[in-house]
């Protein structure tokens, strides 16, 4: 079955640490997005990608770094996790045939 | 430039309601239009879309048609229920090649 896992679903780390959000895709999609969702609810893109080896950043800047080396994995790392980095990250994955975006469950991220 | 604006919410609605979300946007060209939902502790996923002026979505009893003439894609259903709680993400795609557009989200909650 086609699907998108993130990974882990929840996070509590303290301040300083380096963290790494795991995103697969079993679709064979090109293009996967990072999105940062706030207690408000707005997604705000940070990150996304168009195929292996090609990253971009997103409308929103964030201090984390992504890596594309294959096509169905879209990580996310954090180099020293701040308290203001504290959130929800969803993953994405785009499909030029349909035109839409299938997502990942995503994973809350508490930093202390 | 592109860009979506829907109702802000939090919208409260007794089961059995019915149901508007507006939602318009602005856009050069013609772009396709979504729905998406997100349901508690969930990614987003798809509920509906159009591709083309007068096209109409439909799902789960969900509607919205693509007006042109009022840049506009509002949702309705004709009778909520209470598994309808969610929040409402009205999104838009320039064309294929490029990143989809959100609103900010509208959050609905039916009461029993």
């Amino acid at each position: 079955e086609a699907d998108i896992y993130q990974t882990p679903r929840y996070l509590v780390i303290g301040t300083g640490k380096k963290i790494t959000l795991e995103c697969s895709q079993t679709m064979g999609h090109d293009k996967m997005y990072w999105y940062q969702q706030d207690p408000g609810m707005e997604l705000h893109l940070i990150h996304y990608s168009y195929g292996v080896n090609s990253t971009e950043k997103g409308d929103l800047s964030s201090e984390s770094t992504v890596s594309r080396i294959r096509t169905e994995h879209f990580p996310l790392t954090l180099e020293s996790a701040r308290p203001s980095h504290t959130s929800q990250y969803l993953c994405a994955s785009g499909d030029r045939v349909t035109d839409t975006q299938c997502f990942g469950p995503g994973t809350r991220l508490t930093v202390l | 430039g592109n860009s979506v604006t829907q109702m802000e919410g939090p919208v409260t609605l007794s089961e059995e309601a019915f149901l508007t979300i507006n939602c318009t946007y602005t856009a050069t060209g013609y772009p396709s239009l979504f729905w998406y939902v997100q349901y508690p502790g969930e990614g987003l996923q798809l509920l509906l879309k159009a591709t083309k002026a007068d096209d109409k979505g439909s799902n789960k009893g969900f509607e919205a048609t693509y007006r042109k003439e009022t840049t506009s894609f509002h949702l309705e259903k004709g009778s909520v229920q209470v598994s309808d709680s969610a929040v409402y993400f009205c999104a838009l795609s320039p064309n294929r090649d490029d990143k989809i557009i959100f609103g900010k989200g509208t959050r609905l909650h039916i009461l029993p």
